[in-house]
């Protein structure tokens, strides 16, 4: 089975603070994308990575950045967090190239709440 | 632009009754369709797809989705829903390049025992 998992459940940060939330999958895939989660609003992708050290804006990338230094891990960076960056953040892992298995696996995802 | 939607946010139902969340999409060429769901404090887990081929689409738990060309649809379907089938649902496409989702805001279904 593939497994994304990521380094927290529940996150509580102030506002200001750098924030990382860290993705690890463990299927070699060559993809990865983070999104958030609200209410409403269904998945919005925030960044994704096709490739080592490659990396993509999704449709909200701004108050983002993302490191991929390593094919199995991706790591979503807030550089000053905000209140309005209080979501759940998802991280998800896909095969590249064209192949019919490009169906994403997800983490169970990270509440983040900014004070 | 390349793009999903969901038209029922919110679904209640009693138990046995049947199911039909709608989905749309508004791109063309290529189309690769998905199912997601996702149980309360679970994460997100594929219910079924569609690549090409069949446009009946058989999933996990007696979910079906039927892709129709014309109508730009990918619907999803069970004939008589269960307690626990209470559950966030997301409707998703692949773009063009085959790396980037597409994801529809989600369909909350509450099924009542």
């Amino acid at each position: 089975d593939v497994k994304v998992t990521q380094s927290s459940r529940y996150l509580v940060k102030r506002t200001g603070e750098k924030v990382f939330l860290e993705c690890v999958q463990d299927m070699d895939h060559e993809n990865m994308f983070w999104y958030r989660q609200d209410p409403g609003l269904g998945l919005r992708l925030i960044y994704f990575s096709y490739d080592v050290k490659m990396k993509e804006k999704g449709d909200i990338p701004e108050g983002y950045s993302v490191s991929r230094e390593k094919k199995e891990r991706f790591s979503l960076i807030l550089e000053s967090a905000s209140t309005n960056q209080t979501s759940m953040y998802l991280c998800a892992s896909s095969r590249g190239g064209t192949s019919s298995y490009n169906e994403q696996f997800f983490g169970p995802g990270t509440r983040l709440t900014v004070l | 632009a390349q793009s999903v939607s969901q038209h029922n946010h919110h679904v209640i139902l009693s138990e046995a009754a049947s199911l039909e969340l709608g989905c749309n999409y508004s791109y063309g060429g290529t189309v690769n369709l998905f199912w997601y769901v996702q149980y309360p404090g679970q994460h997100l887990q594929l219910l079924l797809k569609y690549f090409s081929g069949d446009p009946l689409v058989k999933g996990i738990k007696g979910f079906e989705a039927e892709f129709i060309k014309s109508k730009f649809s990918f619907n999803l379907r069970k004939p008589s829903v269960q307690w626990s089938d209470t559950a966030e649902y997301f409707c998703a496409g692949l773009t063009y390049n085959f790396n980037k989702f597409y994801f529809g805001s989600g369909t909350k279904l509450n099924v009542k025992p």
